[in-house]
């Protein structure tokens, strides 16, 4: 089983700032298989970013993903109030899937 | 619109049975593999378990093995999770979940809003 390790547990930012949320696998994701979710309180996931680096439907261009291997990252360019949220790392290259314990990102 | 909506959820005692429902619309189901996911309350995310699109392929978690079964009626666009043996520890939120192609090995890229399970005396 793939465990990964999010990093840090809790990001303390304010608006307009840049956030920078780590991924570690404990081996290598199969084809760069990682995904990042958002997931306000009260409320179901939503799909940010998937292949690692790739940009789902709807998804604005101030989030971006990048890594490959084991090591992976999420970045918000610039923060907006709406992007306080948690943030969830999955990998779906191997059985069983797995996700990170999550970063929040709580305004500063 | 892809549209995903859990029942069967409430609440159930120690060792006792429920069977989870997941209505599909809004595209073509049995091209798509599907996945329960979890969250226990005020905890992460964990992946329970996955069906191909075809219905004959499945995989679950170590921690359902046994007790959970997840099954398909592509007739009925309608993804199951039969539960039983029910602990504690399986108190969550049971999310439904489409993945982005017809094998498990697709991201999650909708999720319905999730239905209640209490495990409780």
């Amino acid at each position: 089983e793939i465990v990964l390790t999010q990093s840090p547990g809790t990001l303390s930012l304010s608006p307009g700032e840049r956030a920078t949320l780590s991924c570690r696998a404990s081996q290598s994701v199969t084809s760069s298989y990682l995904a990042w979710y958002q997931q306000k309180p009260g409320q179901a996931p939503r799909l940010l970013i998937y292949g690692a680096s790739s940009r789902a439907t709807g998804i604005p261009d101030n989030f971006s993903g990048s890594g490959s291997g084991t090591d992976f990252t999420l970045t918000i360019s610039r923060l907006e109030p709406e992007d306080f949220a948690v943030y969830y790392c999955q990998q779906y290259g191997s059985s069983p899937l797995t996700f990170g314990g999550g970063t929040k990102v709580e305004i500063k | 619109e892809v549209q995903l909506s859990e029942s069967g959820g409430g609440l159930v005692q120690p060792g006792g049975s429920l069977r989870l429902s997941c209505a599909a619309s809004g595209f073509t189901f049995s091209s798509y593999a599907m996945s329960w996911v979890r969250q226990a309350p005020g905890k992460g995310l964990e992946w329970v378990s996955g069906i191909g699109g075809g219905g004959s392929s499945t995989f679950s978690a170590d921690s359902v093995k046994g007790r959970f079964t997840i099954s398909r009626d592509n007739s009925k666009n309608t993804l199951y999770l039969q539960m039983s043996s029910l602990r504690a520890e399986d108190t969550a939120v049971y999310y439904c979940a489409k993945a982005g192609g017809y094998n498990y090995d697709y991201e999650i890229d909708y999720w319905g809003q999730g239905t209640l399970v209490t495990v409780s005396s």
